[in-house]
């Protein structure tokens, strides 16, 4: 069964450093997604950053990178040079080639940037 | 208007009102979604339309009826909700291929936050 596994409930950062969110999840679908996903205070889920289960190398889009490590089921997500605007919660989800349209979600990280 | 939108953004209704939320996509997507997100539990999904069809209603009450008449549009009509129903619905879309195992970005709109009295 499929499972996504967030196991800080918030996160502290200092503004300008670095920051892990851990993503762990559990699928037996040999072909999946995993996705990144911000949510300030607003409501709108904003999509950061994608990594299929068959990409040789780690995603990346601007300051975010996924740190994918598919034999441990982990899928993290590092922000660098944290901004003020990036609290926010954040949402690891996945979804299996196979499992129709539904994308399960994890249970959300609450990042507080500290200036 | 570019990506997903949704209207209202706001609700506060009462146990035997009837409203509809209303989700429009500037994507060109095929799909769309509701999703229903309450305090302290994951993200929930509701309703899915490919192609217009209805595929997936995850024992939703029948309180909550969708509506998809074209690939850019998406409603959700409320009827007699509790107040457990008090929730950020969100409305998501993405582009699904036709044929074969894809996994595909779903995008979503700002949301409306329901508040049932």
């Amino acid at each position: 069964a499929q499972k996504i596994t967030q196991t800080q409930p918030g996160m502290f950062v200092q503004e300008k450093e670095a920051v892990t969110l851990d993503c762990t999840y559990d699928t037996s679908d040999p072909s999946y997604g995993l996705f990144w996903y911000k949510q300030p205070s607003s409501g709108e889920m904003i999509f950061l950053i994608y990594q299929g289960s068959y990409d040789q190398q780690n995603a990346t889009e601007g300051r975010y990178s996924l740190n994918f490590q598919k034999a441990r089921k982990s899928a993290n997500l590092v922000i660098s040079a944290s901004q003020l605007g990036d609290s926010a919660m954040y949402f690891c989800a996945m979804r299996e080639a196979t499992g129709g349209f539904k994308t399960i979600f994890g249970a959300g990280t609450r990042l507080f940037v500290k200036a | 208007e570019t990506g997903v939108t949704q209207t209202p953004r706001h609700l506060v209704m009462g146990m035997t009102n009837k409203k509809s939320l209303k989700c429009e996509q500037h994507l060109g997507h095929n799909a769309m979604y509701w999703y229903k997100q309450s305090a302290k539990k994951p993200l929930e999904l509701m309703f899915v339309y490919n192609f217009k069809e209805q595929t997936e209603n995850n024992s939703v009450p029948s309180r909550f009826s969708p509506e998809c008449p074209n690939s850019s549009h998406l409603f959700l009509h409320l009827h007699t909700l509790q107040p457990e129903d008090s929730a950020l619905y969100l409305c998501a879309s993405s582009q699904e291929a036709s044929g074969g195992p894809k996994v595909e970005t779903q995008y979503f709109g700002p949301g409306t936050r329901l508040l049932v009295l």
